[in-house]
């Protein structure tokens, strides 16, 4: 069965600073990955996504992703965080013939100023 | 474009009492259809999806129910909402293609008291 994990609950960083959230997944075979993103009190909005072809992949909001089949790994990256990043993050895996997204527990981003 | 409609945004309900939550999409036909709840701090849980009119696949046996009359309408209900049903409720669509992106609503906050 697929699983996603993200193994930070939370992170601080300063403002300006560069930013990396970690995730792990499993699945046998090529999954199709996500990140979102969530403000408070909202829904989630994509920020980036990763089916096939170039493993780093560009989103929203200055975000990237790379996907590492050797290491199960799809970490999101920012190089310059700004006080709006705020925010809860979620990395979530599909596979196979599912419809379903996977999500892992979120880790929540605090920016200092 | 598309869009996700969620209703009401925020429900106080007694324990015991009833439930219904509603979500629509705007735009698009024959989306995939699925809800979410959110526990305070926890990931996303998936409670249901539906890939047409009257299909509902159930993901986790509890209190709740769910039921899609018209193409691009789903409804969560509860006959006897329990404490542990509070929570965000989430909706979200997507195409009916495996992989396909999941759009999210704006969610419902639940309290039962």
């Amino acid at each position: 069965a697929q699983s996603v994990t993200q193994p930070d609950i939370h992170i601080t960083v300063s403002e300006g600073a560069s930013l990396e959230l970690r995730c792990n997944y499993s699945y046998g075979a090529t999954p199709y990955l996500f990140w979102y993103v969530q403000s408070p009190g909202q829904g989630l909005q994509l920020l980036l996504k990763y089916f096939s072809g170039d493993t780093l992949v560009q989103g929203i909001k200055g975000f990237e992703a790379e996907f590492k089949r050797s290491q199960s790994s799809f970490n999101l990256r920012k190089p310059s965080v700004h006080w709006s990043d705020a925010a809860e993050y979620f990395c979530a895996v599909g596979a196979g013939s599912s419809y379903k997204l996977i999500f892992g527990s979120g880790t929540r981003l605090l920016v200092r100023p | 474009s598309q869009t996700i409609h969620q209703w009401p945004a925020t429900l106080v309900q007694p324990v015991g009492s009833p439930l219904s939550l509603e979500c629509t999409v705007e735009g698009t036909s024959n989306p995939n259809l699925y809800w979410y709840r959110q526990a305070a701090g926890r990931g996303l849980q998936l409670l249901f999806y539906s890939v047409g009119i009257g299909q509902i696949s159930s993901e986790v046996p509890q209190n709740l129910s769910a039921s899609r009359p018209q193409d691009r309408q789903f409804i969560l209900s509860s006959k006897k909402l329990l404490l542990s049903d509070s929570g965000f409720y989430l909706c979200a669509w997507s195409l009916g293609t495996v992989g396909e992106t999941q759009y999210f609503g704006p969610g419902t906050r639940l309290l039962v008291l």
